[in-house]
């Protein structure tokens, strides 16, 4: 079964400085998805990068990119120039196909305070 | 272009009432998933509808059960309410099942007294 480990409950960073988020995943799939979603306080998860795993190149969406190394299973997110915006629960998922439609699993999330 | 709308926000149950979660996707988008999200257990997936076909269930009990309509909107119902079902229930919508990301709404916070 797949798993997706996020071990850092919490972090802090100041503000315009980098912060990374790290992932990993455990599956015997050669062909999957993984992805970073965001959820502020108001509660509502928004898409923030998203990787194919067959593609060997870093996603990339302005400030924030990822570190995705498919040997080690493992997919960090990297933001550069904190703004105080970024604060938030994030969270790692993984999907790949299965039955005729796509299956999710999602980490148990990482809160990130920016600080001032 | 609206967002993913969840009604009600908040809802109060007591143990053992039944309750009923809307979610209407972003136009256009025909699939709409469901998920329960609490602090021990994080989002475990509940189901996945597309054109009013359930297309994909979770680890739930039966007590959990949803439907969608023809014009996408889908509803979720919890019947026999337990205090273990508090949480908050987001939905998700895409085009359709694929590999694309979800658009969320802001969830239905339940309560259970």
């Amino acid at each position: 079964a797949q798993t997706v480990t996020q071990s850092q409950p919490e972090m802090s960073v100041q503000e315009a400085e980098t912060v990374t988020l790290s992932c990993t995943y455990d599956t015997s799939e050669n062909n999957y998805y993984l992805f970073w979603y965001k959820q502020p306080p108001s509660r509502q998860m928004i898409l923030v990068i998203r990787q194919e795993a067959y593609k060997q190149q870093n996603a990339t969406e302005n400030r924030f990119s990822v570190n995705f190394q498919k040997a080690a299973k493992s997919f960090s997110l990297k933001i550069s120039d904190s703004q105080l915006g970024d604060t938030a629960m994030y969270f790692c998922a993984f999907m790949k196909r299965a039955a005729g439609t796509y299956k999710y699993i999602f980490g148990t999330g990482t809160r990130l305070k920016v600080l001032a | 272009k609206a967002g993913v709308t969840q009604t009600p926000r908040y809802l109060i149950k007591t143990r053992g009432q039944q309750v009923t979660l809307s979610c209407s996707p972003i136009s256009g988008h025909r699939s709409v998933s469901w998920y329960q999200q609490t602090p021990g257990q994080g989002l475990q997936f509940l189901f996945e509808y597309f054109s009013e076909t359930q297309r994909n269930k979770g680890n739930f009990p039966g007590r959990f059960s949803g439907r969608q309509f023809s014009n996408s909107r889908s509803e979720m119902n919890v019947s026999t309410l337990e205090l273990g079902d508090s949480a908050l229930y987001l939905c998700a919508s895409s085009l359709e099942p694929g590999p694309y990301g979800y658009t969320f709404g802001s969830g239905t916070r339940l309560t259970v007294v």
